[in-house]
């Protein structure tokens, strides 16, 4: 079974704090996805990786940063974090099999900024 | 810019009803059209998808789709509803010549009632 592991299910952060998320996926899965999840509006794309060091925006990505140095992890960083970003934070992987991959996803990280 | 419908948001159904859920897509190139769950608590799931032949696609759980190319449409449907597939249920589309993310609909919140 394909594993994608988010580091925290539940965070609470100080405003103007530097926030790290960790996802792992263990299937050697070449694309790694940051989502971001709010009620009506679905699932959001804040950064998306295709290989290692690769990293490209969503469709979100202000006061959101990305890092990918192994294969298996991609993290999400909020740099100053802010009470609007407080949300549910999905991460997912995918192989790089062209149109008809479906993506895998973790439990998702519920972040407050308080 | 390529956008994914969901027309209905909230779906309250009692047990034995039938259902039908929409997903329009606004792109008119070749598609691969995805249907996932989210039960509460649990981590974003594959119910189903579409990427060539037969457009009546069967998922898990009694689950059946409909692409329609001429409505750019792939909405999903079951016969009888049970108390357990109360859940959120998004739709999501990868284009072709795209990068191979999934886009996702707004999502829509089913409640089952016994």
């Amino acid at each position: 079974d394909v594993k994608v592991t988010q580091s925290s299910r539940y965070l609470v952060k100080r405003t103007g704090e530097k926030v790290f998320l960790e996802c792992v996926q263990d299937m050697d899965h070449e694309n790694m996805f940051w989502y971001r999840q709010d009620p009506g509006l679905g699932l959001r794309l804040i950064y998306f990786s295709y290989d290692v060091k690769m990293k490209e925006k969503g469709d979100i990505p202000e006061g959101y940063s990305v890092s990918r140095e192994k294969k298996e992890r991609f993290s999400l960083i909020l740099e100053s974090a802010s009470t609007n970003q407080t949300s549910m934070y999905l991460c997912a992987s995918s192989t790089y099999g062209g149109m008809n991959t479906e993506a895998f996803f973790g439990q998702g990280t519920r972040l407050t900024v308080v | 810019a390529q956008s994914v419908s969901q027309h209905n948001h909230h779906v309250i159904l009692s047990e034995a009803a039938s259902l039908e859920l929409g997903c329009n897509y606004s792109y008119g190139g070749t598609v691969n059209l995805f249907w996932y769950v989210q039960y509460p608590g649990q981590h974003l799931q594959l119910l189903l998808k579409y990427f060539s032949g037969d457009p009546l696609v069967k998922g898990i759980k009694g689950f059946e789709a409909e692409f329609i190319k001429s409505k750019f449409s792939f909405n999903l449907r079951k016969p009888s509803v049970q108390w357990s597939d109360t859940a959120e249920y998004f739709c999501a589309v990868i284009r072709s010549g795209g990068s191979y993310i999934p886009t996702f609909g707004r999502g829509t919140s089913l409640i089952v009632h016994p």
